[in-house]
C-alpha cells in the first residue's frame, strides 16, 4: 500500500533553515507529482510547492520563492523540503502529498504523509 | 493569492445533508475543473473526498458529492453521520505560480 512516512518534529531559532524529509513506498516514486502543503496552528492548508521526481519539474508558491526548495532523491524514493529564513510565522505542520493524476491534470492529493511539526522559536 | 472563500462553520443533525460552498474568481475555481475537497479530523492528515468537481476517490461514500456553478464549488454531504464532523478544506488549480490554492476551511458540527 502507498505510504509517505515523513521525518520528526523540528524546533529552530528564526532566521535558522530547516530540512523536512518523505520517504515514498508501495508506488513506483518517480511516477506521480509530490507536493507540499502546510498548516499553522488552528489554521487552514496552505500549498507550498511542488516536483516531479520523474521528470524535474520544480513549482513553488509566490509566496515562497527565494526561500523554499523541493529535491528528490529516486536513489531512495525519497523526498525533501527546505525552507530558509525561518520566523515564528513559519510554525505549522509540514505535509507531503502524493498527487491523484488524471487526464485532465495532477492537482488534487490523495495520499499524505503525517505531517511534521516544525516549531519556529527564540 | 487570495485563498477561497468557504462558511467558517456549517452544521446539521444527523441523517439530513449539508452544503458547503466554496467561491472563488475565472482564474481558479470559475475557470478550470480541478476543484478539490478534502475531509480533515483533529489530529489528522486531509483525506481527498472529491476530486474535479464530481468525482469520488474509490472508497469514499456516495453521500458525498460535488457541484459547480460559475465561481462557485459545492459539497454536498447527504445522510449526515457522526464521523463526518470533521473540518473541510476546498482547492483549486490557478494560474499562477502557486499553481492550488485552498479554501480556509468549514467546520462542520454534527448535532
Amino acid at each position: 500500500q502507498v505510504q509517505l512516512v515523513q521525518s520528526g518534529a523540528e524546533v529552530k531559532k528564526p532566521g535558522a533553515s530547516v530540512k523536512v524529509s518523505c520517504k515514498g513506498s508501495g508506488y513506483t516514486f518517480t511516477g506521480y507529482q509530490m507536493h507540499w502543503v502546510r498548516q499553522a496552528p488552528g489554521q487552514g492548508l496552505e500549498w507550498m510547492g511542488m516536483i516531479n521526481p520523474g521528470g524535474g519539474r520544480i513549482n513553488y508558491a509566490q509566496r515562497f520563492q527565494g526561500r523554499f526548495f523541493v529535491t528528490s532523491d529516486t536513489s531512495t524514493s525519497t523526498l525533501y523540503m527546505e525552507l530558509s529564513s525561518l520566523s515564528s510565522e513559519d510554525t505549522a505542520v509540514y505535509y507531503c502529498a502524493r498527487a491523484h493524476c488524471s487526464g485532465a491534470g495532477c492537482y488534487q492529493f490523495q495520499y499524505w504523509g503525517q505531517g511534521t511539526l516544525v516549531t519556529v522559536s527564540s | 493569492q487570495s485563498a477561497l472563500s468557504q462558511p467558517a462553520s456549517v452544521s446539521g443533525s444527523p441523517g439530513q445533508s449539508i452544503t458547503i460552498s466554496c467561491t472563488g474568481t475565472s482564474s481558479d475555481v470559475g475557470g478550470y475543473d480541478h476543484v478539490s475537497w478534502y475531509q480533515q479530523h483533529p489530529g489528522k492528515a486531509p483525506k481527498l473526498i472529491i476530486f474535479e468537481v464530481i468525482n469520488r476517490p474509490s472508497g469514499i461514500s456516495n453521500r458525498f458529492s460535488g457541484s459547480k456553478s460559475g465561481n462557485t464549488a459545492s459539497l454536498t454531504i447527504s445522510g449526515l453521520q457522526a464521523d463526518d464532523e470533521a473540518d473541510y478544506y476546498c482547492s483549486s488549480f490557478t494560474v499562477s505560480s502557486t499553481l492550488v490554492i485552498f479554501g480556509g476551511g468549514t467546520k462542520l458540527t454534527v448535532l
